[in-house]
């Protein structure tokens, strides 16, 4: 029943290591976002897919490549991570521009 | 470029208490008004939007706001709160035309017993 899910709900690791973080929704939306929540609580949006295509590519290291293999799936993939790189990270999705509807939460921690 | 103001960082209210969790907004075209809350170690969960319509928007638990376009504003309201209710809640706006949602700060609101 879960709407949007991600895993893991944890990843600790080593500097300089690379990761994935994956997605799915089951709402039959056709839009999904990846967001970045700092330790102050700050939210960002990172990059937004529409029917599998790139629309919102904000400020991010290269390091940080979205995929969506289809309009259920968005993977996030984290090369050379880095200890500014520890944060929330959420996956959400929408029917356009109407309500977002976010996942538990990745919470990445880089030693 | 669109932003959001949250006035408050902390708000502490005691149980029974009304609460008002303040928000005001950048953007003179139309817009989209959402607030969002955060229990600890959870994702965000939609309280109420304003899309169009009614200036009183009423949501889950009990919240309700009212969109002021004239001072760019949209203020949370609760009029009696529970220990249920500690939790970040945030304000986003996404504006006419726009697909990105942005968010304010974050009002972490702690109700004491």
């Amino acid at each position: 029943d879960t709407a949007v899910s991600q895993t893991p709900k944890y990843l600790v690791t080593q500097m300089g290591n690379d990761k994935s973080i994956k997605c799915e929704q089951n709402l039959g939306h056709d839009t999904m976002y990846w967001y970045k929540q700092d330790s102050k609580k700050f939210l960002k949006i990172m990059f937004s897919y529409n029917n599998k295509e790139l629309i919102i590519n904000e400020t991010v290291p290269n390091r940080f490549s979205p995929k969506s293999p289809d309009k259920a799936h968005l993977n996030l993939h984290i090369n050379s991570l880095e200890l500014g790189d520890s944060a929330v990270y959420f996956c959400a999705s929408s029917r356009g521009t109407d309500t977002q509807y976010f996942g538990p939460g990745t919470r990445l921690t880089v030693l | 470029a669109q932003s959001v103001t949250q006035l408050d960082s902390q708000v502490p209210v005691f149980e029974e208490a009304p609460v008002e969790l303040r928000c005001n907004y950048s953007s003179s075209v139309s817009v989209y008004l959402f607030w969002y809350v955060q229990y600890p170690n959870q994702g965000l969960q939609l309280l109420l939007k304003y899309l169009s319509g009614s200036t009183l928007v009423k949501g889950i638990n009990g919240f309700e706001a009212e969109f002021n376009k004239s001072q760019t504003s949209f203020h949370l309201r609760k009029p009696s709160v529970h220990i249920s209710d500690t939790a970040e809640y945030f304000c986003a706006v996404h504006q006419g035309g726009s697909e990105k949602l942005v968010f304010g700060k974050g009002t972490k609101l702690t109700v004491n017993p």
